[in-house]
């Protein structure tokens, strides 16, 4: 039962533009969100977070938007860079969710094109 | 910096053999999990500890094992390497608690290939 979820598996945005992830989920317990990049052949690395009590968290060229009510969550990368093209995963977790595991979505994969 | 180092990056195995994949912490973190990716699956977990000498089941623990003998170092075990666990294998760690200690900090991977 998948309880995070990520649709359009991949994503081609242009170099410059604003590359927009999204992500549901059916636990109403999650209260804490996590984005992860991944490159080929290495692990992934933490690229941001928000926690239930906010709406929104910034950090550079990254923002996610948290809206609970629809259980949705949003990645906005701006501008795009090559740099950007990677597999990017959303997770999430709660209190009681089984000592610090993380629910992770199947992953969006995007390609910056210079 | 927090690292999470694994044994191998690349590893080839046969059929039948036993398969050891080590993953060490420097960090001090009292929960460590091993993952699974896969094309179009995403991360799975196969199995997780909070402490020495416990563990906890994943989503897909059949055909795995896992030890924690010290808190810095977690191993998985397949007992009997089959061709459909060809996979990547990824170790992370986190510190307990709420919030930013849900973060989860991964290794490089290994990338095992069974024949």
């Amino acid at each position: 039962d998948q309880q995070v979820k990520q649709n359009s598996p991949s994503l081609s945005v242009q170099e410059g533009r604003i590359s927009i992830l999204n992500c549901d989920y059916t636990n109403s317990m999650f209260d804490y969100f996590l984005w992860y990049k991944k490159y080929p052949a290495e692990g992934p690395t933490f690229l941001i977070s928000i926690s239930s009590i906010k709406d929104k968290n910034e950090d550079g060229r990254f923002t996610v938007f948290l809206n609970k009510s629809a259980k949705h969550l949003s990645l906005h990368i701006v501008p795009s860079q090559p740099g950007d093209s990677a597999v990017y995963f959303c997770a999430a977790s709660a209190k009681d969710y089984g000592n610090n595991r993380l629910a992770f979505g199947k992953g969006n994969q995007v390609v910056v094109i210079p | 910096d927090v690292k999470v180092t694994q044994s191998s990056r690349y590893l080839v195995k046969r059929t039948g053999e036993k398969v050891f994949l080590e993953c060490v912490q420097d960090m001090d973190h009292e929960n460590m999990f091993w993952y699974r990716q896969d094309p179009g699956l995403g991360l799975r977990l196969i199995y997780f500890s909070y402490d020495v000498k416990m563990k906890e089941k994943g989503d897909i623990p059949e055909g795995y094992s896992v030890s924690r003998e010290k808190k810095e170092r977690f191993s998985l075990i397949l007992e009997s390497a089959s061709t459909n666990q060809t996979s990547m294998y990824l170790c992370a760690s986190s510190l307990l608690g709420t919030g930013a200690n849900y973060e989860q900090y991964f290794g490089p991977g290994t990338r095992l290939t069974v024949t």
